[in-house]
């Protein structure tokens, strides 16, 4: 089942525009996370965000946590065309035994034209 | 370090037939998961193993079943293969220390099954 949603599903811009995707989710979480995926490859993870923390920076990424809201968002700066690929956000979460689960959303197709 | 591999990278199977993937974590990383992606369903979970025990499974039939070996290696097996379990395949592998959590999973680059 799917936890986190991701808006907009698609998202066109120009090359150094900024990106903003967005991601809510159900449950509670013990972190995010945000991977990308180029056509059909394997993911590549971006940034991790656990739930006590509410911002986080990497290189041109900013990812922000709201717990109250359930949601989190994914912001690149100075976009370029080699940024074009899917973005999934997902939600990590412990079960029993210790056993770490990742829950994905369904992404959002992100095009950065040159 | 060598990152995720997973072989094949890519199979064409018939209706009926039964099917084994394989993954080779980082060097180091004992907890293995397995995911199914699909235009339809997105990223679902199948299964984490750690330890050559499987921790954790999602919500799929018990055609789908996997192992791990005591290098951590995993695979990963599909019997009865019917048109819907057209997907990729990826696997994850994350390092597990005792008292310490250790959350990114590292993903390999999935092997691409067709069902015919």
């Amino acid at each position: 089942s799917q936890q986190g949603e991701e808006d907009p599903q698609a998202l066109s811009i120009q090359e150094g525009e900024n990106a903003t995707m967005n991601c809510s989710y159900k449950t509670s979480i013990n972190n995010l996370q945000w991977y990308r995926q180029n056509s059909g490859r394997g993911l590549v993870h971006l940034i991790l965000i656990r739930s006590n923390e509410r911002e986080k920076h990497s290189g041109r990424l900013r990812v922000t946590l709201d717990t109250s809201k359930k949601s989190s968002s994914l912001l690149i700066t100075a976009s370029r065309a080699a940024d074009t690929a899917s973005y999934f956000c997902a939600t990590g979460a412990y079960s029993g035994a210790g056993s770490y689960q990742l829950t994905f959303g369904k992404g959002t197709k992100l095009s950065v034209i040159p | 370090k060598a990152g995720v591999t997973q072989t094949p990278r890519y199979l064409i199977k018939t209706r009926g037939q039964q099917v084994t993937l394989s993954c080779s974590p980082i060097s180091g990383h004992r907890s293995v998961s397995w995911y199914q992606q699909t235009p339809g369903q997105g990223l679902q979970f199948l299964f984490e193993y750690f330890s050559e025990t499987q921790r954790n499974k999602g919500n799929f039939p018990g055609r789908f079943s996997g192992r791990q070996f005591s290098n951590s290696r995993s695979e990963m097996n599909v019997s009865t293969l019917e048109l819907g379990d057209s997907a990729l395949y990826l696997c994850a592998s994350s390092l597990y220390r005792s008292g310490v959590t250790q959350d990114e999973q590292y993903f390999g680059p999935g092997t691409r099954l067709t069902v015919t």
